[in-house]
């Protein structure tokens, strides 16, 4: 079954505490994305990845890392967590973009963040 | 700069159609889309439209499209209240790289029985 999968789906941790939220597709993407999702702004993308080794900021970069070493796994590192960060996080992966095609971004389950 | 915006909430009876709105300001979008979040769950894909249509019409879901005035809706026939969940618009331009969608903030609909 195509899908993209997150972990964990919960997660509640305290301010300064590193922490990695894993993504992962079976449907070989080139591009991979991350956003978050906060009431009253919908999604905003905070890293995208165009392909392995192969990343940039979004619209929401501060206070996130991201690696794509494979082109499955494309994990959220946050390295200090603070209290702002505390969100619901999206993984999403498609085959790249190309002009004049349509996008069709398939979403991971989410990651609900809590950080005290 | 790009920009979507959406109604927050939206509430009908079961039976009635919905009809939920967008606005976005890139005249360069190529696709629009419609997803549809329900509780606990990702974004799913309900229809899309490509930017020379006006209108798409998928079984009970109707996607118009004012390319003028930059305006988009979702109209759902019969509401359910398996269609309670949030809604979001979102453009492209299909394969500028940087950012694949632009999302509005959400609409949440609730169908009352």
């Amino acid at each position: 079954e195509a899908q993209v999968t997150q972990n964990p789906r919960y997660l509640i941790t305290v301010t300064g505490k590193k922490l990695t939220v894993t993504c992962s597709q079976n449907m070989n993407h080139e591009y991979m994305s991350w956003y978050r999702q906060d009431p009253g702004l919908g999604l905003r993308q905070i890293y995208y990845s165009m392909n392995v080794e192969v990343t940039d900021k979004g619209d929401v970069p501060e206070g996130y890392k991201v690696s794509r070493k494979e082109k499955r796994n494309f994990p959220l590192i946050l390295e200090s967590p603070s209290p702002n960060q505390t969100s619901l996080y999206f993984c999403a992966s498609s085959f790249r973009a190309r002009t004049g095609k349509r996008e069709t971004q398939y979403f991971g389950p989410g990651t609900r963040l809590l950080v005290l | 700069g790009e920009d979507v915006e959406q109604s927050l909430f939206l509430s009908v009876r079961e039976g009635d159609s919905s009809v939920i709105n967008c606005t976005y300001t890139d005249s360069s979008s190529t696709y629009l889309y419609w997803y549809k979040q329900e509780p606990g769950a990702g974004l799913q894909l309900l229809t899309y439209i490509f930017s020379n249509m006006d209108m798409k019409q998928d079984q009970r879901l109707t996607v118009l499209l004012n390319k003028k005035d930059k305006h988009l809706s979702l109209r759902i026939a019969d509401t359910q209240t398996g269609d309670s969940a949030i809604y979001f618009c979102a453009e492209s331009m299909g394969g500028t790289g940087r950012r694949a969608l632009t999302f509005g903030s959400g609409t949440r609909l609730q169908v009352q029985p």
